[in-house]
C-alpha cells in the first residue's frame, strides 16, 4: 500500500519570498509522483509530475519539485511567490504496478501569500 | 478541449434524503474516477471505472453509495440515505488510461459540493 504525508498543513509567506512545501511518501513499489493545485472553489489542476528521467521537474509557472528516492520525498519549491499562488497544494502518488492505477493524495498544504 | 463536467455544483439536503451527482468525462477518456474530498483532507477515491466496468470500489460505502457508468461515457454517483458525515466535495476525474504512462494525466472537474444538514 502507498501513503503520502504532507508535513505542513498551512504555510504563510510574504510575496516575493521563496517557499518549500514538503511531501514524503511510503510505498513498497516504485511510484510516479504528482503535485496538484486547487484554487478556491475550483477543481484540482495538475501542476507537475515525475515519471522518469531527470529528478528535477518544473511547471510553467515557476514551481519545481525534486524527486529524492533515498529520502522518499518530492518537495515543491518556488523561488519567489505571487499573491496568485495562494491555493491548496496536494502531493500524490500512483504505483508503477500493473493494472488500473489511481492517485493517492496527501492531506494538502494551504499556501497563503501575503502582500 | 472541453474539460470534465459535473452537476450540480452545490447541493444542500437533509440527512436521510437522497442525492445524485452527474459527471461527463473528457471525450475519449476510458477511465473515470469519483473522489470524495472532506474539508481539510485530501481527496479519497470512492470508485474507478474502466469503460463501463468497475475496477476499484474498495472504499465505496456500498450500503448507501452507488455509482454507474452506463455505455462507458457519463456517470452518476448516488447517495441514499445521506448522513451528516457525507458532507464533502465530490470530484469526478478522467484519464485516457493507466495513470503514469505517457500522457495519461488525470483531469478533474470542479466538483459537486454537498452539505447534509
Amino acid at each position: 500500500a502507498q501513503s503520502v504525508t504532507q508535513l505542513d498543513s498551512q504555510v504563510p509567506v510574504f510575496e516575493e519570498a521563496p517557499v518549500e512545501l514538503r511531501c514524503n511518501y511510503s510505498s513498497s513499489v516504485s511510484v510516479y509522483l504528482f503535485w496538484y493545485v486547487q484554487y478556491p472553489n475550483q477543481g484540482l489542476q495538475l501542476l507537475l509530475k515525475y515519471l522518469s528521467g531527470s529528478t528535477l521537474v518544473e511547471s510553467i509557472n515557476g514551481f519545481e519539485a525534486e524527486f529524492n528516492k533515498s529520502q522518499t520525498s518530492f518537495h515543491l519549491r518556488k523561488p519567489s511567490v505571487h499573491i496568485s499562488d495562494t491555493a491548496e497544494y496536494f502531493c500524490a502518488v500512483t504505483p508503477f504496478s500493473g493494472g488500473y492505477n489511481k492517485l493517492i493524495f496527501g492531506a494538502g498544504t494551504r499556501l497563503a501569500v501575503h502582500p | 478541449e472541453a474539460g470534465v463536467a459535473q452537476s450540480p455544483r452545490y447541493k444542500i439536503i437533509e440527512k436521510r434524503q437522497s442525492v445524485a451527482f452527474w459527471c461527463n468525462p473528457i471525450s475519449g477518456h476510458a477511465t473515470l474516477y469519483w473522489y470524495q474530498q472532506i474539508l481539510g483532507q485530501g481527496p479519497k477515491l470512492l470508485i474507478q471505472f474502466q469503460n463501463n466496468g468497475v475496477v476499484d470500489d474498495s472504499q465505496l460505502p456500498k450500503d448507501r453509495f452507488s455509482a454507474e457508468r452506463l455505455k462507458g461515457v457519463d456517470s452518476t454517483l448516488k447517495i441514499q440515505p445521506a448522513k451528516l458525515e457525507d458532507s464533502a466535495v465530490y470530484l469526478c476525474a478522467s484519464s485516457l488510461g493507466r495513470v503514469g504512462t505517457a500522457g495519461n494525466t488525470i483531469y478533474f472537474g470542479e466538483g459537486s459540493w454537498l452539505t447534509v444538514v
